[in-house]
């Protein structure tokens, strides 16, 4: 069964410091994963998604495949970093092409 | 362009109610998805919509039904409301080559007393 399991409901780190938001996932097949984040009082939007490797607001996900996980990471974290981040997976087609599964979320709270 | 609307903000049921929620997808798009999200908990697939169809469903019994107009707006109805479905209910949208390209609605709060 698909699942994301995101251990840390709270993360709180010091402006400056480095910080990394956990994700492991199960899934039987070779899944999509993404980030989502959701500033205070925004709507929930798209951070980055593994297929596209890229860097967005200076966060990075590498997708482990052997490990089973999908952390989110940033060298220097800063103020405005702080708010709810969801880790997701879509299955690559089939019955599941475009639902998404999402784990509980993590709140990250940077401190100045 | 709005994004994704969805209407209304808040909505007060009392149990044994029923309750349609509302969203106009983003200019462009043509599929939409409808997710539960549990205090606390992340967001849980309902249904996805697309061609004036319910493509895929998740785990959620017949009371929660939805209908795709013409328009590619959708609406998410909840038949006879349980405590349980205090919520609040996100609509996202995308385009049906690009489903996992959503865009979320900022969400209709829904309480169940």
């Amino acid at each position: 069964a698909q699942r994301v399991t995101q251990p840390e409901k709270l993360l709180s780190v010091f402006k400056g410091a480095p910080v990394e938001l956990k994700c492991n996932y199960s899934y039987s097949g070779s899944p999509e994963l993404f980030w989502y984040v959701q500033y205070s009082r925004q709507r929930l939007q798209l951070l980055l998604r593994h297929i596209s490797r890229e860097s967005i607001k200076g966060f990075t996900a590498d997708l482990n495949k052997g490990e089973t996980s999908f952390h989110l990471k940033k060298p220097f974290a800063q103020e405005e970093d702080s708010a709810m981040y969801y880790c997701a997976l879509s299955g690559p087609g089939g019955s599941t092409l475009g639902r998404l599964y999402f784990g509980r979320g993590t709140q990250l709270t940077v401190w100045p | 362009d709005a994004g994704v609307t969805q209407s209304p903000t808040h909505l007060i049921k009392t149990r044994g109610q029923q309750v349609t929620l509302r969203c106009s997808p983003k200019s462009g798009h043509d599929t939409v998805s409808w997710y539960q999200q549990a205090l606390g908990q992340g967001p849980q697939f309902i249904f996805q919509y697309y061609e004036e169809e319910e493509r895929q469903r998740g785990n959620f019994p017949d009371r929660f039904s939805g209908h795709q107009f013409p328009n590619y707006s959708s609406e998410l109805n909840v038949n006879a409301l349980l405590l349980g479905d205090s919520a609040l209910y996100l609509c996202a949208s995308s385009l049906a080559l690009e489903l996992r390209g959503y865009t979320f609605g900022s969400g209709t709060r829904l309480t169940v007393v």
